[in-house]
């Protein structure tokens, strides 16, 4: 299957760079954000989560940021690798599913120049 | 293990056909979900199910039914099947984890 939208906002970045992409949620009841990877013709992967508790979470060369005042997300990807080129999602948690069910922004293309 | 396998991967269907689209995990989760990605929108969950025999609406559910009458599957059918139905078809599971859901690879769907 194929993810790749015609009208997805691009982000482009040199190798070894780092990329920081961007997401505005719109529940601020939502308790975890998350941000999930998709490569051509896969289906998405998850990569990190943060609680609505937390303003900070690092992982292996990625970091998460919540603004919860102005209800911002973003993704910081540290020297950014020719495999990180994906559309990445960020996706929030809604109460009103008992967090079993997560809600989808519509994603970002990351592009990474050799 | 396999994780989430689905079937078919393609689909050509013309306006008013049916068909059940199977979807498959070997991981023993509990939640499973059905997702439709068409361009520029991202994800949008379709139904959902918390375990076996139980289904519930997500955010885009009409001219869907779901079953889950094995833990390990979920079927998503189309009755009759319309040209806005047309899109890439993702299940998903999860275990105790919410937020770290395990997708399939995709069914592009295309309904003439």
């Amino acid at each position: 299957g194929e993810s790749v939208g015609l009208h997805l906002p691009t982000l482009s970045v040199q190798e070894g760079d780092n990329s920081i992409i961007n997401c505005a949620y719109s529940n601020s009841a939502s308790d975890y954000f998350i941000w999930y990877k998709q490569e051509s013709g896969k289906g998405p992967q998850f990569i990190i989560d943060i609680r609505s508790n937390m303003d900070k979470r690092q992982g292996q060369r990625v970091t998460v940021l919540l603004n919860k005042t102005v209800k911002h997300l973003s993704l910081q990807i540290a020297a950014t690798q020719p495999g990180d080129s994906a559309v990445y999602f960020c996706a929030e948690s809604p109460p009103d599913t008992g967090r079993r069910a997560l809600t989808f922004g519509s994603g970002t293309r990351l592009q990474v120049q050799p | 293990n396999a994780g989430v396998t689905q079937t078919p991967k393609f689909r050509v269907l013309k306006t008013g056909q049916s068909m059940t689209l199977l979807c498959a995990q070997d991981m023993n989760h509990e939640y499973m979900y059905w997702y439709r990605q068409d361009p520029g929108m991202g994800l949008r969950l379709i139904h959902y199910s918390v375990g076996e025999g139980t289904t519930a609406k997500g955010e885009v559910p009409d001219g869907y039914n779901v079953s889950r009458l094995k833990k390990q599957n979920f079927l998503l059918g189309l009755e009759s099947a319309a040209p806005s139905q047309t899109s890439v078809y993702f299940c998903a599971s999860t275990g105790t984890n919410y937020n770290e859901q395990f997708f399939g690879p995709g069914t592009r769907l295309t309904v003439l």
